[in-house]
C-alpha cells in the first residue's frame, strides 16, 4: 500500500517548455487534488477532482490544465512553463470531498524549477 | 467566508518544553479543523482532526488541541517537545462539500533546542 505517489521527484524546465506531473492513489479514494506551496504562504490549491470524471478549478489555476484518467490516477500539466510556477507541488487524495472531516493524504510532492 | 491565521511563522523550544502552536480562524459555517506536519522534504500529514464530536482532541505523537468556539482558535499543544517534533505545522479549515473552502494556514516551523 503506497498510499499517494507522485512523479517526478524534481525537475527542472526552461520557460516555455511543457510537462507532466503524474500522481497516483492506491486507497480506492473518490476525490484528488493538486497543490503548490511557495514560501510562507501554506498550500494553494490548483485543481481538484471530487470524483471520476468531473474536475475543477482551485484558488490558483491560471496556467494548468488537469486531467482525471481514472479512479487512481489525476495528472497536472504546464503547457508552457514560467518562472512564476517555480515551487513544491503535491498531490493529494481522500476518500470523499463532502464528508464530514474528510481526511487528505499527500503525496511526498514534486519540486519544479522553472529558468 | 473562511480564513485561517496561525499567529506565529516560528517557534523554538527546548527539548523537554511544552509546545504551543496558535491558530485562529474565521468560518460562516460549522467548521472541520486539521492540524497537518510537514517535515523537511516529505508530503504532509495529519496529526489531528476536529469534527464536533469533542472539543478536545487528541492527535499522534502526544499532540492535542483544543476548539474554541468563542475564542474562534484551535491551538496545538504538546506537553513536553521531542527533537523529531521539529518540523512545520499547518492549520486548516473546511466546509463540507467544496474543495474551494479548504484553506491552509500559512504554517508554523517549530525548532527544537537540545
Amino acid at each position: 500500500n503506497a498510499g499517494v505517489t507522485q512523479t517526478p521527484k524534481f525537475q527542472v524546465l526552461k520557460t516555455g517548455q511543457s510537462m507532466t506531473l503524474q500522481c497516483a492513489q492506491d486507497m480506492n479514494h473518490n476525490s484528488m487534488y493538486w497543490y503548490r506551496q511557495d514560501p510562507g504562504m501554506g498550500l494553494r490549491l490548483i485543481y481538484y477532482s471530487a470524483s471520476e470524471g468531473t474536475t475543477d478549478k482551485g484558488e490558483v489555476p491560471n496556467g494548468y490544465n488537469v486531467s482525471r484518467l481514472n479512479k487512481r490516477e489525476f495528472s497536472l500539466r504546464l503547457e508552457s512553463a514560467a518562472p512564476s510556477q517555480t515551487s513544491v507541488y503535491f498531490c493529494a487524495s481522500s476518500e470523499a470531498l463532502g464528508r464530514d472531516a474528510d481526511t487528505q493524504y499527500f503525496g511526498p510532492g514534486t519540486r519544479l524549477t522553472v529558468l | 467566508a473562511q480564513s485561517v491565521t496561525q499567529l506565529d511563522s516560528h517557534v523554538s523550544v527546548s527539548e523537554g518544553t511544552p509546545v504551543l502552536l496558535r491558530c485562529n480562524y474565521s468560518s460562516s459555517y460549522s467548521p472541520s479543523l486539521f492540524w497537518y506536519v510537514q517535515h523537511p522534504n516529505k508530503g504532509l500529514q495529519l496529526l489531528l482532526k476536529y469534527t464536533s464530536a469533542a472539543t478536545l482532541v487528541k492527535g499522534i505523537n502526544g499532540f492535542e488541541a483544543e476548539f474554541k468556539k468563542s475564542e474562534t482558535s484551535f491551538h496545538l499543544t504538546k506537553p513536553s517537545a521531542h527533537m523529531s517534533d521539529a518540523a512545520e505545522y499547518f492549520c486548516v479549515v473546511s466546509v463540507r462539500s467544496s474543495a474551494s473552502k479548504i484553506i491552509f494556514g500559512s504554517g508554523t516551523r517549530l525548532s527544537i533546542r537540545p
